[in-house]
């Protein structure tokens, strides 16, 4: 059974510029969530989206966008980076979006904005 | 709003000493309460959950936690430490209609030889 995957593992970016990050959900899994962990600090609730469909969304302005696939597969988009979108961002998996799901990770994608 | 916190941002223990993480959370329904942990350049991996079946909650690597109700408390403990247990762990809850996990800020756990 292959886990949740992330990429790029590392990426570096300058303020103003667009980043498209992926993740691909574990077998079997119709959910994925997205979370920013800034340095020292917990991960924050992004989104969700499930078969497809935004499920829920956190405290994030409209430049945080995202798309999840017919294979469940997704994609984080942030426009306009700003130097505060440092952080490492993970991608959760999970069958069904209800709140006693266990949600599964990706090893993440560490973003640094110059 | 809802919300988790993790008492201690670093604790230290010897190899072979008790373990005792502590969470405490704050929430007006009944919650959904996870411990996961994070090794250094990884992503997180779940080590118990509560879903309001019984309060004391066995998970893996001989990690279990104790929901308390009455303390609002959910507190991560292991008898013994091993120093590959030294790693970043995050409580975390979620709440009835609400997809998404709140998490704390974590506390790193070192262990010395």
């Amino acid at each position: 059974e292959t886990g949740v995957t992330q990429s790029p593992t590392h990426l570096i970016k300058t303020r103003g510029q667009q980043v498209t990050l992926r993740c691909s959900s574990q077998s079997g899994h119709n959910t994925v969530s997205w979370y920013q962990q800034a340095l020292g600090q917990g991960p924050q609730f992004i989104f969700q989206y499930y078969r497809e469909e935004e499920n829920g969304r956190g405290n994030f302005p409209p430049r945080f966008s995202g798309l999840q696939f017919p294979n469940y597969s997704s994609e984080l988009n942030v426009n306009a980076l700003e130097l505060d979108d440092s952080a490492l961002y993970l991608c959760a998996s999970s069958l069904g979006g209800g709140e006693a799901e266990t949600q599964y990770f990706g090893p993440g994608t560490r973003l640094l904005v110059l | 709003a809802q919300s988790v916190t993790q008492l201690g941002s670093h604790v230290s223990v010897s190899e072979g000493a008790l373990v005792l993480l502590r969470c405490n959370y704050s929430s007006s329904v009944p919650p959904y309460l996870f411990w996961y942990v994070q090794y250094p350049n990884q992503g997180l991996q779940l080590l118990l959950k509560y879903t309001s079946a019984a309060t004391l909650v066995k998970g893996i690597n001989g990690f279990e936690a104790e929901f308390k109700k009455s303390e609002t408390s959910f507190h991560l403990t292991k008898p013994s430490a091993h120093m590959s247990d030294a790693a970043e762990y995050f409580c975390a809850v979620s709440f009835t209609g609400f997809q998404k996990l709140v998490f704390g800020t974590g506390t790193r756990l070192l262990v010395s030889p």
